[in-house]
């Protein structure tokens, strides 16, 4: 059973860059799947932010697209999320993910990324 | 972009009621539509995909209907343990794109 977890820090001053790491455990990022990112802004809904494959193809939602980068890096079974120029719009719970054929089948915990000065 | 709107906001229940949620998209995505469950201070968990099909060790009380833009996740019986956040989710245009719907909360009455 894979497992991920997410991890770095929970407070961004406004302007600054995003970063997170999911580490996966249980299974290789090697596979077929891709590595999802999702967010959720407290009390709200879900927002799918983008995904990774292990050879580095990405998408990523429109909205987001101009300040996102996903990676992955094999060495470490891990990948990770950067979103620059943040604001208090980008305060969080932010999931790791393992997605099959575009169903998001495996979630991290979450992790929450309060943007503040 | 794919939107779906999910209705209604809030569903207030009895156990042992009958529950009917809605999703619709603003464009056809066939039978490409999951939905998640989700309770408090825990991720989402995917329940039903292609439009209808449980996941292994989903109730039976679960069912989901509809193709095209109209879809439906039916509870037929609630039990204590599915209140919480149901969101629906287009896969259709994937790669590159998947939405969510805003969500509708289901508590007890």
């Amino acid at each position: 059973q894979v497992q991920l977890q997410e991890s770095g820090p929970g407070l961004v001053k406004p302007s600054g860059t995003l970063s997170l790491t999911c580490g996966v455990s249980g299974g290789s990022i090697t596979s077929s799947a891709w590595w999802s990112w999702v967010r959720q802004p407290p009390g709200k809904g879900l927002e799918w932010i983008g995904e990774v494959t292990h050879s580095g193809s990405t998408n990523y939602n429109p909205s987001l697209k101009s300040r996102v980068n996903i990676s992955v890096d094999k060495t470490k079974n891990q990948f990770s999320l950067k979103l620059n120029s943040v604001a208090a719009a980008d305060t969080a719970i932010y999931y790791c993910a393992r997605d099959d054929g575009g169903l998001v089948l495996h979630w991290g915990q979450g992790t929450l990324v309060t943007v503040s000065s | 972009e794919i939107v779906l709107t999910q209705s209604p906001a809030t569903l207030s229940v009895s156990p042992g009621e009958r529950v009917t949620l809605s999703c619709r998209a603003s464009q056809s995505v066939y039978s490409n539509l999951a939905w998640y469950q989700q309770k408090p201070g825990q991720p989402p968990r995917l329940i039903i995909y292609g439009a209808s099909t449980r996941l292994t060790g989903i109730p039976a009380r679960f069912s989901g209907s509809g193709s095209g833009t109209e879809f439906t996740l039916t509870i037929s019986s609630l039990q204590s343990e599915d209140f919480g956040v149901y969101y629906c989710q287009q896969y259709h245009n994937w790669p590159p794109e998947k939405t969510f719907g805003q969500g509708t909360k289901v508590e007890i009455k």
